[in-house]
């Protein structure tokens, strides 16, 4: 089983600022078989990139995403007050089963 | 747009058996993959399993000896038994799509989420 593990795991940031959020795999992901969701009070987890770096549709520029092999990254430019959630990373190569990372909350400082 | 909506009952007693439908609409139900996710209060997303639309299965190992996945094509819907059920396993419920490409198996999009308390 593939481990991701995120950190930190609350990052405290001013609306306006940058986030940048870490996911590390336990082992080498194939093509970047990486997803990112953003994930609010009460409701399901949302799509945000696929692919490591590719933008999910509707998905706002600010919201990008880089790496490859086992270190990835997510950064929120200029955070917006809906940027305030919680952040999920998961792997969806042919390694099952398929995991999620533990999550990143981005709070308000 | 496709749609997904849990369904089933919100509370479940020790050692019985879990279940939960998700009604897939707005698009067909061919050539997808679909997916049980579930989220502990601790907040850990854990991906149960899945069925293609062959009927084709695949189960985490961490469930596989308690849980079923089904489908039903005629009805446009796909369902979760897990049976013997524990407090462990009060959490919310999703169930999600993914593509048949191999590139492209994340999860999108997801149903709201079904709550399952289990006690007695």
């Amino acid at each position: 089983e593939i481990v991701l593990t995120q950190s930190p795991g609350t990052l405290s940031v001013s609306p306006g600022e940058s986030a940048t959020l870490s996911c590390r795999a336990s082992q080498r992901l194939g093509s970047s078989y990486l997803a990112w969701y953003q994930q609010k009070p009460g409701q399901a987890p949302k799509l945000l990139l696929y692919g490591a770096s590719y933008r999910a549709t509707g998905i706002p520029d600010r919201f990008s995403g880089s790496g490859s092999g086992t270190d990835f990254t997510l950064t929120i430019s200029r955070l917006e007050p809906e940027d305030f959630a919680v952040y999920f990373c998961q792997q969806y190569g042919s390694s099952l089963p398929w995991t999620f990372g533990q999550g990143t909350k981005v709070e308000i400082k | 747009q496709v749609q997904l909506q849990e369904s089933g009952p919100g509370l479940v007693r020790p050692s019985e058996t879990l279940s939960l439908t998700c009604s897939v609409s707005g698009g067909s139900i061919t050539n997808f993959y679909w997916n049980w996710i579930r989220q502990s209060p601790g907040k850990e997303l854990e991906w149960i399993g899945y069925v293609f639309s062959t009927g084709v299965t695949h189960y985490n190992p961490s469930f596989e000896s308690r849980v079923t996945i089904s489908l039903d094509t005629s009805k446009n819907q796909f369902s979760l038994k897990l049976t013997s059920v524990s407090a462990a396993d009060t959490a919310v419920y999703f169930c999600a799509r993914a593509q048949l490409e191999p590139t492209q198996r994340w999860f999108d999009p997801w149903g709201p989420g079904a709550l399952v308390t289990v006690s007695s």
